[in-house]
């Protein structure tokens, strides 16, 4: 299965800040996703990264908000801009393999904001 | 139409028994229904997944039930563990689409 590292694996911001999670993956894939996970709560989609291409988005969730960045086949950032107490969460990063619908999750970024 | 509910919120079971989660779906375009299992502090892991041209899919302890006219489909874990306390999520996608619609969560406890 696919090894997928993420930057910071958790981080205590202040209000007003913004914070960029990196994740790396250990092989070419075209599509990679970020989700956020409240605590206690499943998993929401924020967006769809594909490299080569904007990020698409879901409902209630914001480039402005969350700037995403897909610059290679093995890598993205999420930013979480503007931070208040409500950002905060678990942010994970997940990629699909290729030909496949199997989907594999990083370790997650735990985010606390104060 | 595009909810997958999940039950039980939680479950206690004794340890070397069996542990069943259950889901259902809405939508029949779904093809595609993996099961994560999440300890705290990590991020979720891929378990097992079947697709709606078979009714059971058996990985060790681990065993999909597919019932495809009821819309529904399940997680049994056999001679459970202490080791399996975890979180369990089920979710379901549909060919075309890249979204992966996930369930609310089951946290198990197996106990000794």
């Amino acid at each position: 299965s696919a090894v997928i590292s993420q930057k910071p694996s958790r981080d205590i911001c202040q209000r007003g800040t913004s914070l960029t999670i990196q994740c790396q993956v250990d092989s070419q894939v075209t599509m990679m996703f970020w989700y956020r996970q409240q605590p206690g709560q499943s998993l929401t989609l924020i967006a769809t990264a594909n490299q080569g291409s904007e990020a698409t988005y879901e409902s209630g969730f914001v480039i402005d908000k969350f700037p995403i960045s897909r610059p290679n086949l093995t890598f993205s950032t999420l930013t979480v801009s503007n931070m208040s107490p409500e950002d905060s969460s678990i942010y994970l990063c997940s990629l699909r393999e290729d030909y496949t619908d199997t989907q594999y999750f990083g370790p997650g970024t735990r985010l606390t904001v104060l | 139409q595009q909810q997958v509910k999940q039950s039980p919120q939680s479950l206690i079971v004794q340890k070397g028994g069996i542990s069943i989660i259950n889901c259902a779906y809405e939508n029949t375009a779904f093809d595609y229904f993996p099961w994560y299992q999440q300890f705290p502090g990590k991020g979720p892991a891929l378990l097992i997944a079947i697709r709606p041209d078979v009714s059971e899919k058996k990985e060790g302890r681990f065993t999909i039930s597919f019932n495809k006219s009821a819309k529904q489909f399940s997680l049994h874990i056999m001679d459970s563990q202490p080791g399996d306390s975890a979180t369990y999520f089920c979710a379901a996608s549909r060919v075309g689409y890249n979204k992966l619609i996930f369930g609310a969560g089951t946290r198990l406890a197996v106990h000794p």
